[in-house]
């Protein structure tokens, strides 16, 4: 499954599915990106991080890819789990100081 | 738990009442940072300390919150004759800053849930 972050804030896959959430950011100059995920109650968790110098990242079952030219972030996540359902963020560094701005959020929902 | 820790989880208040949250981040963590998060948003850039010294504050910061870190430890946000407004998720996160370095990934704590009546 795949969402376009703020026009499609909500996500539903099957188990076991690869999912995909989108996120548009709104600076040229940010350098840093960090996917967090968040689960009601409780607050934001890092997943994984993305330098501009990079158009690419993988952790484990996850990937970010960055692509600067149109401003866009991805976070793909493999083989979906039930406790993977949260609502994901995107944030970003603007080089403009040490705030990172957060977008609305994709709630992706993992249906066994 | 060597996390970022905040008490308290949830607070109720009446309007017009102050309160005050309190945060620990990551010990050996130099930057600390304040959020707020309102049901189905992201969270809101509120403040940002360095060591002791407070270094940006964000205009939704009005002049009835204050927040403090006098050891550069463990941080307090005030926020004085609250007002149902100001209902929301009150975030600190921190992080490992160096200096004239890239900004670190920030590490979230749980927040304070803020209800006021």
């Amino acid at each position: 499954g795949e969402s376009v972050g703020l026009h499609l804030p909500t996500l539903s896959v099957q188990e076991g599915d690869n999912s995909i959430i989108n996120c548009a950011y709104s600076n040229s100059a940010s350098d840093y990106f960090i996917w967090y995920k968040q689960e009601s109650g409780k607050g934001p968790q890092f997943i994984i991080d993305i330098r501009s110098n990079m158009d690419k990242r993988q952790g484990q079952r996850v990937t970010v890819l960055l692509n600067k030219t149109v401003k866009h972030l991805s976070l793909q996540i493999a083989a979906t789990q039930p406790g993977d359902s949260a609502v994901y963020f995107c944030a970003e560094n603007r080089n403009t100081g040490n705030q990172f701005y957060f977008g609305t959020g994709t709630s992706l929902t993992v249906i066994p | 738990d060597t996390g970022v820790s905040q008490n308290p989880r949830h607070k109720i208040t009446k309007r017009g009442q102050n309160v005050t949250f309190r945060c620990d981040p990551i010990s050996e963590h130099n930057r600390l940072y304040w959020y707020r998060q309102t049901l189905g948003q992201g969270p809101e850039f509120l403040t940002y300390f360095q060591n002791e010294a407070q270094l940006e504050k964000s205009r939704l910061l009005s002049d009835r919150f204050s927040a403090e870190r006098p050891k550069g430890s463990f941080s307090t946000l005030e926020i004085q004759r609250t007002e149902q407004g100001d209902s929301a998720m009150y975030l600190c996160a921190s992080s490992l800053g160096l200096a004239g370095g890239q900004e670190e990934t920030q590490y979230f704590g749980p927040g304070t849930r803020l209800l006021v009546l």
